[in-house]
């Protein structure tokens, strides 16, 4: 059954520290795997978007990285802020099948 | 800036009621999408539609219905509610569906609470 799964559940971390949070799938075949902010209340907000052949992408102070060999991402959030607080939701297309299978996210607190 | 406007922000309803719940895009896209999302879960895909007057069932239609009756515009529609539906609901619209490497647009979502 293809699967996204996200560790931690939550998080707290102190502002300006740095923190990862994990992405594992099952999804095959892949299409492109993404990454998207929700905050409390609101839609989710994309970050990035990464294909198969890319391994690294940024925006802005959230660093995305695929390993398409082991199907684990991860987004590194550096120097957070308060307006970090959120929720972080991975999001893996199934390829051929035009279809998104959702990670049930991380909650991230940043705290001053 | 593109926008996906989804008419409420919250809803309560009683249940056994007839609800709609309107989604508007204004990007011109083809492809329209309604979700719900529960606290632990991913958001689950209830109907989607790639054209005018077209609609295809996702994961969980069941108790659920939809109308695309103009390219801009999809309507969620929950029949009879139930306590069960109590959840947020999000519209998402895209123009080359799952697999396009510019993603989704979400709108803010409808808290609709069935008491």
């Amino acid at each position: 059954k293809n699967q996204v799964e996200q560790s931690p559940q939550s998080l707290i971390i102190l502002e300006g520290k740095n923190c990862t949070l994990q992405c594992n799938y099952t999804v095959s075949p892949f299409s492109n795997l993404r990454w998207y902010k929700q905050d409390t209340g609101r839609g989710p907000v994309s970050l990035t978007i990464m294909t198969f052949s890319e391994n690294t992408k940024s925006n802005g102070r959230y660093t995305a990285t695929l390993d398409a060999d082991t199907k684990q991402s991860s987004l590194h959030i550096t120097a957070s802020q308060l307006s970090d607080s959120a929720s972080y939701i991975c999001v893996v297309s199934e390829g051929g099948y035009n279809k998104l299978i959702f990670g049930a996210g991380t909650r991230l607190a940043v705290h001053p | 800036d593109v926008k996906v406007t989804q008419s409420s922000r919250y809803l309560v309803k009683r249940t056994g009621e007839k609800v709609f719940l309107e989604c508007v895009q204004d990007m011109d896209h083809e492809n329209m999408f309604w979700y719900r999302q529960d606290p632990g879960l991913g958001l689950r895909l209830i109907y989607f539609s790639y054209d005018v007057k077209m609609k295809e069932k996702g994961d969980i239609p069941e108790g659920y219905s939809v109308s695309r009756e103009k390219k801009e515009r999809f309507s969620l529609i929950l029949e009879s509610a139930s306590t069960s539906q109590t959840s947020m609901y999000l519209c998402a619209s895209s123009s080359d569906g799952a697999s396009a490497n510019y993603g989704y647009t979400f709108g803010s979502g409808t808290r609709l609470t069935v008491v």
